[in-house]
């Protein structure tokens, strides 16, 4: 299996501009989990899906940030507009569910947002 | 509500000895407890869990975590370190009374061994 696939790995805009970063989950994970990694506020869990329905969603900093899951192995995180506050690294996460017990999340690579 | 704190930002150890990253936890049910590495510009790599059963869980690259319930703890161990374990660690829990798979994640402990 290739693990969870992010992408951009790396995305520079300016101000303003619409992002978007895609996800594509471990084939027959049915958990899926975006975060947010910086120097200041380390690892915040942003929102998460359950079988492509968005379970919680508290995470996520304002309206300006929107994440989709319209099928099982594809996701998208769509900041509109972009400040430069965005800045951080943004980690896309698959996970099975394991009846009531949790099983280990599988962490994409990361893609590293720069807004200038 | 579910927590997990990591008191130390950095520990230092010497490459051959033992080394020890701090992990405590609140829960209000049972916890389910997990360790993570993260090398530079990588992202979160699983290490070992806890859910049920013995209270010593042996994970990858040599390394175990003890969960102790009366002290709410579940410190990373490994018996001899490497230069190659310098890295970001991160433990999580969830509880058994949250529903769904979210983990609550600690703040991170930088481990540094040194030759």
């Amino acid at each position: 299996d290739a693990g969870v696939i992010q992408s951009p790995r790396h995305e520079v805009t300016e101000m303003g501009q619409e992002v978007t970063l895609r996800c594509k989950p471990i084939s027959g994970h049915d958990y899926l989990f975006w975060y947010r990694q910086t120097m200041m506020r380390g690892l915040e869990l942003l929102i998460y899906f359950n079988n492509n329905v968005p379970i919680d969603d508290s995470g996520m900093p304002e309206d300006r940030f929107s994440a989709k899951m319209p099928n099982a192995s594809f996701s998208t995180l769509k900041i509109q507009p972009s400040e430069p506050r965005d800045s951080a690294v943004y980690f896309c996460a698959s996970s099975a569910g394991q009846g009531i017990l949790p099983g280990e999340q599988f962490f994409g690579p990361g893609t590293r947002l720069t807004v200038l | 509500a579910q927590s997990v704190a990591q008191p130390e930002d950095q520990v230092n150890v010497a490459e051959g000895n033992p080394l020890t990253v701090k992990c405590t936890y609140s829960v209000s049910g049972n916890p389910y407890l997990f360790w993570y590495v993260q090398y530079p510009n990588r992202g979160l790599q699983f290490l070992l869990k806890y859910i049920t059963g013995d209270n010593l869980v042996k994970g990858s690259y040599g390394f175990e975590a003890e969960f102790n319930k009366s002290q709410t703890s579940f410190h990373l161990k490994k018996p001899s370190a490497l230069v190659s374990d310098s890295a970001l660690y991160f433990c999580a829990v969830r509880d058994s009374h949250n529903a769904g798979n979210m983990l609550t994640f600690g703040g991170g402990t930088r481990l540094m061994v040194k030759p």
